[in-house]
């Protein structure tokens, strides 16, 4: 059983470029959320999916766009990328209908912008 | 606004010895709290979860306290081991927010256990 994938595992952009990050979820999955974590930080919410849609938001511009596609599976979008963007972008995945469901984690991409 | 804060910030404990990792969070309306670990470069990986009803979970050596009212759960792990070593998070979400994926981070416990 396939946990959370993400791809690519490592990405090296420059300002102002564009990059899409893409996650599958564990296998009876239907939510994903997206999360952002600096170095030496914890990892703070970006937003969160399900049924195609944007649920839940956190404090993040609109540069930080996303999808979620019939199979369940993201993708994470940051337009015109800033030196500070550069940090490891997690993928986590859960089953909205369960009474408990602990999120799952990808091992995240690492986006260094230059 | 919900914080959550974790102390010590870094441990070195030697092997075999029982230890404490402490998470106090701010608002107490929380529908649950889960402790993460997570190895140099990795993802997370979920070591316990405890609802908002529940004092405390074990798994293995590991036991997790809850107190609500207090803002304040406890990561206890006993008999350390090397492979121990790595970072410990604490998340919790809020009530509101029911789905349970919209979690609230603290700065992590790295923990380093010497042979």
């Amino acid at each position: 059983d396939a946990g959370v994938t993400q791809s690519p595992t490592h990405l090296i952009k420059t300002r102002g470029q564009q990059v899409t990050l893409r996650c599958s979820p564990k296998s009876g999955h239907d939510t994903v959320s997206w999360y952002q974590q600096a170095l030496g930080q914890g990892p703070q919410f970006i937003f969160q999916y399900y049924e195609e849609e944007e649920r839940q938001r956190g404090n993040f511009p609109d540069r930080f766009s996303g999808h979620q596609f019939p199979n369940y599976s993201s993708e994470l979008n940051v337009n015109a990328l800033l030196l500070g963007d550069s940090a490891l972008y997690l993928c986590a995945s859960s089953r909205r209908t369960a009474k408990v469901s602990p999120l799952h984690f990808g091992n995240g991409t690492r986006l260094t912008v230059t | 606004k919900q914080e959550v804060t974790q102390i010590p910030a870094a441990l070195s404990v030697p092997e075999g010895e029982n230890l404490v990792l402490n998470c106090s969070f701010t608002d107490s309306a929380i529908y649950n709290l889960q402790w993460f670990r997570q190895d140099p470069g990795k993802g997370l990986t979920s070591l316990l979860l405890i609802q908002s009803s529940q004092r405390e979970q074990t798994s293995g050596r590991l036991n997790a306290s809850l107190d609500k009212s207090s803002g304040r759960s406890t990561l206890y792990i006993a008999a350390s081991q090397p492979g121990d070593s790595a970072t410990y998070l604490c998340a919790v979400s809020l009530r509101q927010e029911t789905s349970g994926s919209r979690l609230t981070f603290g700065e992590g416990t790295q923990l380093t256990v010497n042979p």
